[in-house]
């Protein structure tokens, strides 16, 4: 069975600070995305990495897909109230039939 | 209008009634999915469906049945509520590669409480 950990589960932090989302797996991953979950609203899809070591940047957001594919971290820099929400991995893979696998999240509080 | 339309937004029902949640989408895919969602807990995958004729069930299925009227509309049942299905529940939608490139497009949930 795959899985998909996430750590800190819970982060708050100041306006400005940087920080850092991990997401874990012993699995093997075609590809990674990550999510942004509003209060009240669906998850909306942020960046998807296919290719190990890959690294996609978002405005203030770095996105790294580990080079085993198995991890993937998420680094915001200078956070903001906005970035506030609960971030979500999800793992495909062609074996799974592209379903995605979800991490449980991590829930970011941005203090003004 | 949005993509993934779930109705209704909130419901509370009592325990024992039989309640429908409806989703419908515009993207034109053929895969749509039902999840819940519980504070700690992610998403969990209730049923899935690749296409019309398609239907399978996910990790806690247990409780719950689907019905897939057309390729934009997939509807979930509970049939007997109990309290322990008081959660967000989520449509979604994807194309056949939505774990690979273009993601999943998600409703903005239905908040069911059962009492």
């Amino acid at each position: 069975t795959q899985l998909l950990e996430q750590s800190p589960q819970f982060l708050s932090i100041q306006e400005g600070e940087n920080l850092t989302v991990y997401c874990n797996s012993s699995s093997v991953f075609s590809s990674l995305q990550w999510y942004r979950q509003e209060p009240g609203e669906g998850p909306v899809l942020l960046v998807t990495v296919v290719t190990g070591g890959e690294v996609k940047k978002l405005k203030r957001l770095t996105f790294q897909f580990g080079d085993a594919r198995k991890d993937s971290s998420l680094h915001i820099t200078a956070a903001q109230p906005g970035d506030t929400g609960l971030y979500l991995c999800a793992g495909g893979s062609w074996d799974s039939n592209y379903q995605l696998i979800w991490g449980a999240g991590t829930k970011l509080i941005i203090k003004p | 209008d949005a993509d993934v339309t779930q109705t209704p937004r909130n419901r509370i029902t009592k325990t024992g009634k039989r309640i429908m949640l409806e989703c419908s989408q515009t993207k034109g895919h053929d895969r749509m999915y039902w999840y819940r969602q519980d504070p700690g807990l992610g998403l969990r995958l209730i049923y899935y469906s690749f296409d019309v004729k398609d239907i399978n069930k996910g990790e806690i299925s247990d409780g719950y049945s689907v019905s897939r009227q057309a390729q934009a509309k997939f509807s979930l049942s509970l049939e007997s509520a109990i309290p322990n299905q008081t959660a967000l529940y989520f449509c979604a939608t994807s194309g056949e590669v939505g774990g690979l490139g273009y993601g999943y497009t998600f409703g903005s949930g239905t908040r069911l409480t059962v009492v």
